[in-house]
């Protein structure tokens, strides 16, 4: 299993920009989530979905979307991206619909929006 | 506001010092610990984990960690830190009468270790 993948691993943006943030699991994994990582803050969730065609907000949805039209697949889209963005993306993937379960995290999306 | 506070933001230890990273967390209720690492240029991995029984909770690696529900604490040990061990280390709780979907990250304390 290659587990939790990400793409890019970098990627730069200049302001008002849209992009999406892949996220695909090969673990049949009911629990997908995203999560931005800041200096000094901590890692804040973004979105999540506990199964296909299921999505809800985290702590900090504003500025992104999500959907979930496959079990694999847990893309992050930034409509129109601001320096305030700027951040290193985790994507998060557990076995249940519920977030009980070990979490296990792909290998991160640093993003850079001048 | 319900949340997870790391007090501990940055740590400085010698080799065979012990270690206690402090974690509390505001939600009332059943709640849900974990405590993950980040390793320098790694993913975050799962070091332990407390959903109900014994307080005393062993992981990996020699940590261990203690959930004092009186105190609203889930506060994380080792007793002799190795080099190996310098990482970022996040305390999370999912409180499931508040939501049973998220999981909340506190904001991590940074541990290094000097041989």
């Amino acid at each position: 299993n290659a587990g939790v993948t990400q793409t890019p691993k970098f990627q730069v943006l200049k302001t008002g920009q849209s992009m999406t943030l892949q996220c695909a699991q090969d673990m049949n994994h009911e629990y997908m989530s995203w999560y931005r990582q800041d200096p000094g803050m901590g890692l804040r969730l973004i979105h999540y979905s506990v199964g296909a065609g299921i999505t809800d907000q985290g702590e900090v949805p504003n500025g992104y979307n999500v959907s979930r039209s496959t079990t694999e697949d847990f893309p992050l889209r930034l409509l129109s991206a601001a320096p305030s963005q700027t951040s290193v993306y985790f994507c998060a993937s557990s076995p249940t619909g519920q977030v009980t379960y070990e979490q296990y995290f792909g290998p991160g999306t640093r993003l850079t929006v001048t | 506001a319900q949340s997870v506070s790391q007090h501990n933001h940055h740590v400085i230890l010698s080799e065979a010092a012990s270690l206690e990273l402090g974690c509390n967390y505001s939600y009332g209720g059943t709640v849900n610990l974990f405590w993950y690492v980040q390793y320098p240029g790694q993913h975050l991995q799962l070091l332990l984990k407390y959903f109900s029984g014994d307080p005393l909770v062993k992981g990996i690696k020699g940590f261990e960690a203690e959930f004092i529900k009186s105190k609203f604490s889930f506060n994380l040990r080792k007793p002799s830190v190795q080099w190996s061990d310098t990482a970022e280390y996040f305390c999370a709780v999912n409180a499931p009468f508040y939501n049973t979907d998220k999981l909340i990250f506190g904001t991590g304390t940074r541990l290094q270790v000097f041989p």
